[in-house]
């Protein structure tokens, strides 16, 4: 079992750019979320899909957007990048419980840079 | 809203035991988590805490949980140079669905 993948390791864009980011969530895994860990800080929450569907959503602008597809896997895409943008960004997959707990597992995250 | 705080750097020595601290805000919170990041990898889940329980033991390590102060420590018995990580709390609540709240992480540094 590999484990939660993400790709590509590290990216550089400029402001103003375009990104996708890929994640295959670990093996029998139905459930993606998506995290922003900023330098210093601890992981936010961006997103979570679950049956191709966006089910909740943190505190993000609309320039964020993902997708999730019939295999489980998800993208993460953000517009108009901003400098405010660079961080790791981290996918975790878990099975869907219906219930608050979330053995989450992380992937080991994409570092964007934005120049 | 929900907010998660510990304190962002602990100083140990080897062999002794260490116990981070993490409070939080969202009483309705279901579970608890710590987890473990290193350098340039992901974040790895050590362990996690039902809001009924006080306490919960696994190997080295111990999760103490105040309900009634927000309070949640972690303490790592014996601990070791491969210890030295950053360690977050996070809580997750039945209200805020399957969203994990991340505090800022606590740096743990463990001398030889």
């Amino acid at each position: 079992d590999a484990g939660v993948t993400q790709s590509p390791t590290h990216l550089i864009k400029t402001r103003g750019q375009q990104v996708t980011l890929r994640c295959s969530p670990k093996s029998g895994h139905d459930t993606v979320s998506w995290y922003q860990q900023a330098l210093g800080q601890g992981p936010q929450f961006i997103f979570q899909y679950y049956e191709e569907e966006e089910r909740q959503r943190g505190n993000f602008p609309d320039r964020f957007s993902g997708h999730q597809f019939p295999n489980y896997s998800s993208e993460l895409n953000v517009n108009a990048l901003l400098l405010g943008d660079s961080a790791l960004y981290l996918c975790a997959s878990s099975l869907h419980q219906g219930s608050s707990y979330n053995e989450q597992f992380f992937g080991p995250g994409t570092r964007l840079t934005v120049l | 809203g929900e907010d998660v705080e510990q304190s962002l750097f602990l100083s140990v020595r080897e062999g002794d035991s260490s116990v981070i601290n993490c409070t939080y805000t969202d009483s309705s919170s279901t579970y608890l988590y710590w987890y473990k990041q290193e350098p340039g990898a992901g974040l790895q889940l050590l362990t996690y805490i039902f809001s009924n329980m006080d306490m919960k033991q696994d190997q080295r390590l111990t999760v103490l949980l105040n309900k009634k102060d927000k309070h949640l420590s972690l303490r790592i018995a014996d601990t070791q140079t491969g210890d030295s990580a950053i360690y977050f709390c996070a809580e997750s609540s039945s209200t805020g669905g399957f969203k994990t709240i991340f505090g800022a992480g606590t740096r743990l540094f463990v001398k030889a």
